[in-house]
């Protein structure tokens, strides 16, 4: 089916190890998100792509890097991952951005930095 | 910081209720979305509502949005177990209309 894969599905890090999110959406979508969702609470934008070719910072960049590989795919990079940074981990995407489209979410990543 | 904010942040119902949520927002917006997550999901896009509507049907949702007052509400009509979710609205704003910021959600529970 159509939609948004992410790659892997549960990590479990030592703190200081490095790991990359994968994210590919097949819709053709212009933009594309990585979102963090802590227990009981919403999701923070850390960083995303409006279009192929650019990315921005969203509320909670620090830590973590992107790269917009191409039209379909949108990495997520932790460096040197750090307690702080167990959370859930979703990739969307969207024809355009901003609230003009839904957003298409992928089924998340958990993970847990011990 | 949290553009939208949910209330309640937690609903119980009986099964056949309707059921009633609200979002409020700080900055002006283009548009507003609701989304749902079942437990351990993704979220699913539900209804989206322009900021130059003020309300809008899908099924057994009902939106409704005033801006003037800067929110939105979620009314679920004849409430079923499968409504068993958290909600969350999500919006854009004029100073930065490239992304969607979400609130923290409320979390339904229908009681069979």
């Amino acid at each position: 089916n159509a939609g948004v894969t992410q790659t892997p599905k549960f990590q479990v890090l030592k703190t200081g190890q490095s790991m990359t999110l994968q994210c590919a959406q097949d819709m053709n979508h212009n933009s594309m998100y990585w979102y963090r969702q802590d227990p009981g609470m919403g999701l923070r934008l850390i960083y995303y792509s409006a279009s192929e070719g650019t990315t921005d910072k969203g509320e909670v960049p620090n830590g973590y890097n992107v790269s917009r590989l191409n039209k379909r795919e949108f990495s997520l990079r932790l460096e040197s991952a750090a307690p702080s940074q167990t959370s859930v981990y979703f990739c969307a995407s969207s024809e355009s951005g901003g609230a003009s489209y839904g957003y298409t979410f992928g089924s998340g990543t958990r993970l847990t930095v011990v | 910081s949290q553009q939208g904010e949910e209330d309640p942040q937690a609903l119980s119902i009986q099964e056949g209720e309707n059921a009633t949520m609200n979002c409020s927002y700080k900055t002006s917006i283009n548009n507003l979305q609701w989304y749902r997550q079942n437990s351990g999901r993704g979220l699913v896009h539900l209804i989206l509502i322009r900021s130059n509507e003020r309300e809008k049907h899908s099924g057994r949702l009902r939106v409704t949005l005033d801006t003037s007052k800067k929110s939105s509400s979620l009314l679920i009509t004849a409430s079923r177990a499968a409504d068993t979710a958290s909600y969350f609205c999500a919006t854009d704003s004029y100073s930065s209309a490239s992304k969607i910021i979400f609130g923290s959600g409320t979390r339904l529970s229908i009681r069979p």
